[in-house]
């Protein structure tokens, strides 16, 4: 399965300011997702990023707040804009592991842990 | 949007015994997964069973799809105060580009 390096694992911002997280990942990947885990729930999808074309949000999110970027098949970064105190929440990015065409599980980053103050 | 519901939310029981968790989901799927959690940080993925499965097995761990009911559960046997974490439930939905969707979470706490 794929190793994914995100980064930074954690960090506390000012309200107002702009984080940037990246995701790294060992080999080439169509599709990279990016997911929201508020403080106690569960995740929530926040868009799909494929390369070479714009990410596909879920609803509730937009691009202004949560642009993304995909440059290659390896790489990928989620902003988190113009933060504020209910923007705190873990941040995961993951990739679809597949064998012969078939979904055999995903691969989570370590989670970006965003504090907004 | 989540898919579906997870209970308990919360189970606590002691070290040898047995947990069951179960989720439930709303439409149809691909497959269904369950993900460990250890201390809000990266998931783990531990088992995969596709929505022709009925049953799997992995080590001490069972999972149970039943697509009628749209449901799944998972067993974890003989518990080790190791499985203290939080484990999610998860569907690829069909036809929808491989998202994956997390029920809302068990929190396992295996007491030594």
């Amino acid at each position: 399965s794929a190793v994914i390096s995100q980064k930074p694992s954690r960090d506390i911002c000012q309200r107002g300011t702009s984080l940037t997280i990246q995701c790294q990942v060992d080999s080439q990947v169509t599709m990279m997702f990016w997911y929201r885990q508020q403080p106690g729930q569960s995740l929530t999808l926040i868009a799909t990023a494929n390369q070479g074309s714009e990410a596909t949000y879920e609803s509730g999110f937009v691009i202004d707040k949560f642009p993304i970027s995909r440059p290659n098949l390896t790489f990928s970064t989620l902003t988190v804009s113009n933060m504020s105190p209910e923007d705190s929440s873990i941040y995961l990015c993951s990739v679809e592991g597949t064998l012969a065409g078939e979904n055999y599980g995903y691969t989570f980053g370590s989670g970006t842990r965003l504090t907004v103050v | 949007s989540q898919q579906g519901e997870e209970d308990p939310q919360a189970l606590s029981i002691q070290e040898g015994e047995n947990a069951t968790m179960n989720c439930s989901y709303k439409t149809s799927i691909n497959n269904l997964q369950w993900y460990r959690q250890n201390s809000g940080r990266g998931l783990v993925h531990l088992i995969l069973i596709r929505s022709n499965e009925r049953e799997k097995h992995s080590g001490r761990l069972r999972v149970t799809l039943d697509t009628s009911k749209k449901s799944s559960s998972l067993l974890i046997t003989a518990s080790r105060a190791a499985d203290t974490a939080s484990y999610f439930c998860a569907t690829v939905v069909y036809n929808q580009g491989g998202k994956l969707i997390f029920g809302q979470g068990t929190e396992l706490s295996v007491k030594p």
